[in-house]
């Protein structure tokens, strides 16, 4: 069965730190790989997508590791702004763009 | 340039009842995923469709019935509704003939479902 995980929160840091964020998937197939933000009672926002090794825009920067099975998301210099949750997802399978999703992990940035 | 549309924005059933959930995809997508949302969950994928057919369906009962309309909008039906029906239930559409790595999904604002 293909699972999602993703490490348990609340992360609280305060501003400027640097925060990381780790999620497993225990379907070795999988390929496409996404990191969403969601802010409360909001929709989930695509933040960044990962195809290969990796992606990198601005402060964010997430890594794949297929060997172990994982995917990190790290937050460079944390702004107030960044605190919301933070969801992992990949494809439900590879015959469509549907998605499942982690339980996600809850940021919070604090001056 | 248009994005997810849902209604209505909230919703109050009791148990028992039936409810139907509205949702028009982003401009230019053909596809509409739903997906149910708990309080303090990820997002459960519920099914989706294209081109009028249910093309995939996670894990839910089949109190859980939708349908696609010509013009891509898309609509959830839930029927006997249980306490633990009471959720986020947000729709994201894509384009199907693109899929792949450039097709993430966009969502709706959500409709946000209580069951009394």
């Amino acid at each position: 069965r293909k699972e999602v995980e993703q490490d348990p929160g609340p992360f609280n840091v305060p501003e400027g730190a640097t925060v990381a964020f780790n999620c497993t998937y225990s379907n070795s197939a999988s390929q496409s790989f996404f990191w969403y933000r969601q802010d409360c009672r909001k929709e989930p926002k695509l933040l960044m997508s990962v195809y290969s090794s990796g992606n990198e825009d601005g402060r964010f920067t997430a890594q794949l590791n297929r060997a172990s099975q994982y995917i990190s998301l790290l937050i460079r210099d944390s702004k107030l702004s960044d605190s919301a949750t933070y969801l992992c997802a990949t494809l439900y399978n590879q015959a469509g763009t549907a998605l499942i999703f982690g339980k996600g992990t809850t940021l919070s940035v604090s001056s | 340039d248009a994005g997810v549309t849902q209604s209505p924005t909230h919703l109050i059933k009791t148990r028992g009842q039936q409810v139907t959930l509205r949702c028009s995809p982003k401009s230019g997508h053909d596809t509409v995923s739903w997906y149910q949302q708990a309080l303090g969950q990820g997002p459960q994928f519920i099914f989706q469709y294209y081109e009028e057919e249910e093309r995939q369906r996670g894990n839910f009962p089949d109190r859980f019935s939708g349908h696609q309309f010509p013009n891509y909008s898309s609509e959830l039906n839930v029927n006997a509704l249980l306490l633990g029906d009471s959720a986020l239930y947000l729709c994201a559409s894509s384009h199907f003939k693109r899929q792949g790595r450039h097709q993430p999904q966009h969502f709706g604002d959500g409709t946000r479902l209580s069951i009394l």
